[in-house]
């Protein structure tokens, strides 16, 4: 069964409101989260790490002002898109640090459309 | 700081026929390696991954891979494929525990 589940997985908002994406580590408790994004027919980008208990780290070029991440308890991360815009649309999608030689597992994404 | 490259971006092949995704990278230190499949507007499913150990990786469905030190490579195939391996391919390194770098991805179009 799932081992990650993200929620929503497809969201319309309208430019200038805020988005929340939840993730949830469903099998074990999870210290780090990780965030990613994917524009259309790219690669995923690394958004940011979130950690449990204290500040997310974000990537280069990232604005954290812009996309909040909570990592308030083990097994749930939030990601907060804050006064969205078009060009936020795209495909967002959590990770969750697996324990031992586990792989890493994702959620099944976000598809944010910000009209 | 690693980077991947996939050789293909789009990789048309025949039903039944085998097919080659081509994954290089560049890492001043060690690495683990791993092959992702992504479904349309769905998450990253793992198919395979090389930790350490034999170099012939053996993942699911089907897909197995070949880590190559000297040529820095990590070359995924499947000796015959089904028209349900649609899908995009990605090809990740890591260097620290499973932050990973994902290469541009391959398209894998399958035809009957």
């Amino acid at each position: 069964g799932a081992v990650v589940s993200q929620h929503p997985s497809r969201v319309i908002c309208k430019s200038g409101t805020s988005v929340k994406i939840e993730c949830r580590s469903l099998d074990f408790q999870a210290t780090t989260m990780f965030w990613y994004r994917q524009f259309p027919k790219k690669s995923l980008m690394l958004m940011a790490t979130s950690n449990e208990g204290s500040k997310a780290t974000y990537e280069q070029g990232v604005e954290k002002d812009k996309f909040l991440i909570n990592h308030a308890s083990l097994t749930l991360s939030t990601l907060t898109v804050t006064s969205a815009h078009p060009e936020d649309s795209s495909f967002y999608i959590c990770s969750v640090e697996p324990r031992g030689d586990s792989p890493l597992h994702f959620g099944n994404g976000t598809r944010l459309t910000v009209t | 700081a690693q980077s991947v490259t996939q050789l293909d971006s789009q990789v048309p092949v025949f039903e039944e026929a085998p097919v080659e995704l081509r994954c290089n990278y560049s890492s001043s230190v060690s690495v683990y390696l791993f092959w992702y499949v992504q479904y349309p507007n769905q998450g990253l499913q793992l198919l395979l991954k090389y930790l350490s150990g034999s170099t012939l990786v053996k993942g699911i469905n089907g897909f197995e891979a070949e880590f190559n030190k000297s040529q820095t490579s990590f070359h995924l195939r499947k000796p015959s494929v089904h028209i349900s391996d649609t899908a995009e391919y990605f090809c990740a390194v890591s260097a620290r525990a499973y932050k990973l770098s994902f290469g541009a991805g391959t398209t894998v179009t399958v035809r009957a």
